[in-house]
């Protein structure tokens, strides 16, 4: 069965500073992963998403994800954080071939703060 | 384009009574999901349809819970009977449908806040 670990359940960072949320997942195979966001009382944002090819990935809002296959990992990164980033930021797998769903399983999450 | 959107945004009901949850995929899209977030559990897998075959139901918690899919189009969440720990928001996604029966990112919905009193 696939699951995917966020060891950080709270990140605080200054805005302006650099950002890295972790993720790491056990799937049997290579899985297609993602990130999403979720600001209070809001639905899931997908930031980016990650299927084949290129092992960092670029996705909305200045974020980025790079995949390492050796470490079981796709962790977020963005280079200079705004007040707004303030959420709670979720990875997930998803399995690659199935024959039923490509269901996602997510991690707890991790809520970032970030002080001004 | 329109997004997913679900109705109510927000159900209050007393324990024991039935609620219906509904969900309005993104036009065109063929897979729909529902998920379950909840304090103690995160995000739960609950239901997922794909097209006109059978919905893969294994996340569902216990035979209080079905949902359907009419039309292809729009799905209803039901909860039976419904207990405190059904309490949670009830979430929706659509996703297209690629090669090789793979599914592409899902797109959510806001959400439906469930409140069991």
């Amino acid at each position: 069965a696939q699951s995917v670990t966020q060891p950080d359940i709270h990140i605080t960072v200054s805005e302006g500073a650099s950002l890295e949320l972790r993720c790491n997942y056990s799937y049997g195979a290579t899985p297609y992963l993602f990130w999403y966001v979720q600001s209070p009382g809001q639905g899931l944002q997908l930031l980016l998403k990650y299927f084949s090819g290129d092992t960092l990935v670029q996705g909305i809002k200045g974020f980025e994800a790079e995949f390492k296959r050796s470490q079981s990992s796709f962790n977020l990164r963005k280079p200079s954080v705004h007040w707004s980033d303030a959420a709670e930021y979720f990875c997930a797998v998803g399995a690659r071939f199935t024959g039923t769903a490509s269901k996602l399983t997510f991690g707890t999450g991790t809520r970032l703060q970030v002080t001004l | 384009g329109a997004g997913v959107s679900q109705s109510p945004s927000n159900k209050v009901t007393e324990k024991g009574k039935d609620v219906e949850l509904r969900c309005d995929p993104i036009s065109g899209h063929t897979a729909l999901y529902w998920y379950r977030q909840s304090l103690g559990q995160g995000l739960e897998f609950l239901i997922y349809f794909q097209g006109n075959s059978a919905p893969d139901k294994s996340g569902l918690p216990s035979d209080r819970f079905s949902a359907e899919r009419t039309g292809g189009s729009v799905s209803t969440l039901t909860i039976q009977r419904t207990q405190q720990e059904d309490s949670a928001v009830y979430l929706c996604a659509s996703s297209s449908r690629g090669a090789g029966n793979v599914s592409y990112e899902q797109y959510f919905g806001p959400g439906t806040r469930l409140t069991v009193t």
